[in-house]
């Protein structure tokens, strides 16, 4: 069974900081996958990162997929109140995804 | 919005019954996916379908069962319910089964065994 672990399991952290969230694995993936979850919705895709090494950007949002793929981190700068969520990591196939444990991001003013 | 549609958005059943939760996949879409999100397992995926038939099978329990009807939408049943299967369960649907799609989430089905 491939597992995935992210730390950390809960964050609260001011506006304007910046952090950093980890999911790692013993296991190789294809790829990974970063999810945001808010309270009543499902997780929403938001990047996917398939070569290891790989960085992609998304506005505030970095993510990085570990040379030998079987970690990534995401790092947002300058976290806003409307970044509080649920974030999930996940790897594997669309047919049997896993997902990480989770990281629960509270951004407050 | 996702496009996904989930029904109900919250049950309250008491052990021992069965429910029955329903998806409608997004416009399109031949892939549904059950996923089942509780506080101490995390998010874990069930099952999947694809055109009407199974494709894939993950830690989904005897008791559960699901299928995909020719119009695509799916229902995922849950029977001889125990107070352990209190959990959001959510349907995710994509265009195809191939690797790599993006699979898109519905809001999720409360279920509360009492």
């Amino acid at each position: 069974t491939q597992l995935l672990e992210q730390s950390p399991q809960f964050l609260s952290i001011q506006e304007g900081e910046n952090l950093t969230v980890y999911c790692n694995s013993s296991s190789v993936f294809s790829s990974l996958q970063w999810y945001r979850q808010e309270p009543g919705e499902g997780p929403v895709l938001l990047v996917t990162v398939v070569t290891g090494g790989e960085v992609k950007k998304l506005k505030r949002l970095t993510f990085q997929f570990g040379d030998a793929r079987k970690d990534s981190s995401l790092h947002i700068t300058a976290a806003q109140p409307g970044d509080t969520g649920l974030y999930l990591c996940a790897g594997g196939t669309a047919s049997k995804l896993t997902f990480g444990t989770g990281t629960r991001l509270q951004v407050t003013l | 919005d996702s496009g996904v549609t989930q029904t109900p958005k919250h049950l309250i059943t008491a052990t021992g019954q069965r429910v029955t939760l329903r998806c409608s996949p997004r416009s399109g879409d031949l892939s549904v996916y059950w996923y089942q999100q509780s506080l101490d397992q995390g998010l874990q995926f069930l099952i999947q379908y694809y055109n009407g038939e199974e494709r894939a099978k993950g830690n989904i329990l005897e008791r559960f069962s699901a299928q995909q009807f020719p119009d695509l939408h799916s229902e995922l049943n849950l029977s001889s319910l125990e107070l352990g299967d209190s959990a959001l369960y959510f349907c995710a649907s994509s265009i195809s089964a191939v690797p790599g799609n993006t699979i898109y989430f519905g809001e999720g089905s409360w279920l509360t065994v009492v």
